[in-house]
């Protein structure tokens, strides 16, 4: 099966920071990937799909770029409501999401 | 609006069951494929189950096992999982999850607010 595997767990930053979540998988998935964020005790939402689309409704301020088996993920002006857990899935059969990367205040 | 409403979760003993249910509204619900996820205590997303349009080809972790059993009522825009033969490691908050396409290779675009279980003696 194929692994996704995201670089960092924990990330420290402060507001108006720039961020970059990597996500690697273990073989190559074209541009089957999705990235979704987190906040405590919430539900996940989805943010970019095709590794590059943004979702209708997501900030601008978040990017997505990649193909193959590497990934970014990039806030480029980080804000209070970011701070939350960020997760990568390959969402073809079997849909494997990344162990994801917990974005905190520095 | 897109409403997903998870429902059935609970305390059950190990080795019990239970069936999941989620309610769905604000969509076709026949034109989606749909998705359960799961998330354990301080842990991070695991994709469980996925059903296509009709309910007619089922997707499982491998996991699970054969523990589980996705459907779906179309007539009642509801999704299902039964659980069979719980143990401690499936405690988790249950996702319903709506595809964003009627494909099987589509993100999730619209989850629920998830459902505990919760399984201990």
């Amino acid at each position: 099966d194929i692994q996704m595997t995201q670089s960092p767990s924990t990330l420290s930053a402060s507001v108006g920071d720039r961020v970059t979540i990597t996500c690697r998988a273990s073989e190559s998935i074209s541009t089957w990937l999705a990235w979704y964020q987190q906040e405590p005790g919430k539900a996940p939402n989805l943010l970019i799909y095709k590794a590059s689309t943004l979702e209708t409704g997501v900030p601008s301020r978040f990017s997505g770029s990649g193909s193959g088996t590497e990934f970014t993920l990039t806030i480029s002006s980080l804000q209070p409501d970011d701070f939350a857990t960020y997760y990568c899935q390959y969402y073809r059969r079997p849909w494997t999401f990344g162990q994801g990367t917990k974005v905190e205040i520095k | 609006e897109v409403h997903l409403v998870e429902s059935g979760g609970g305390l059950v003993q190990p080795g019990g069951s239970l069936r999941l249910s989620c309610a769905a509204s604000g969509f076709t619900f026949d034109n989606y494929a749909m998705n359960w996820v799961r998330q354990a205590p301080g842990k991070g997303l695991e994709w469980v189950s996925g059903i296509s349009l009709s309910g007619g080809t089922t997707y499982y972790a491998d996991s699970l096992k054969g523990r589980f059993t996705i459907s779906r009522d179309n007539s009642k825009n509801t999704l299902f999982l039964h659980m069979n033969n719980l143990s401690a490691e499936d405690t988790a908050v249950y996702y319903c999850a709506k595809a964003a396409s009627s494909g099987s290779g589509s993100p999730l675009n619209s989850w629920g607010q998830g459902t505990r279980v919760t399984v201990s003696s």
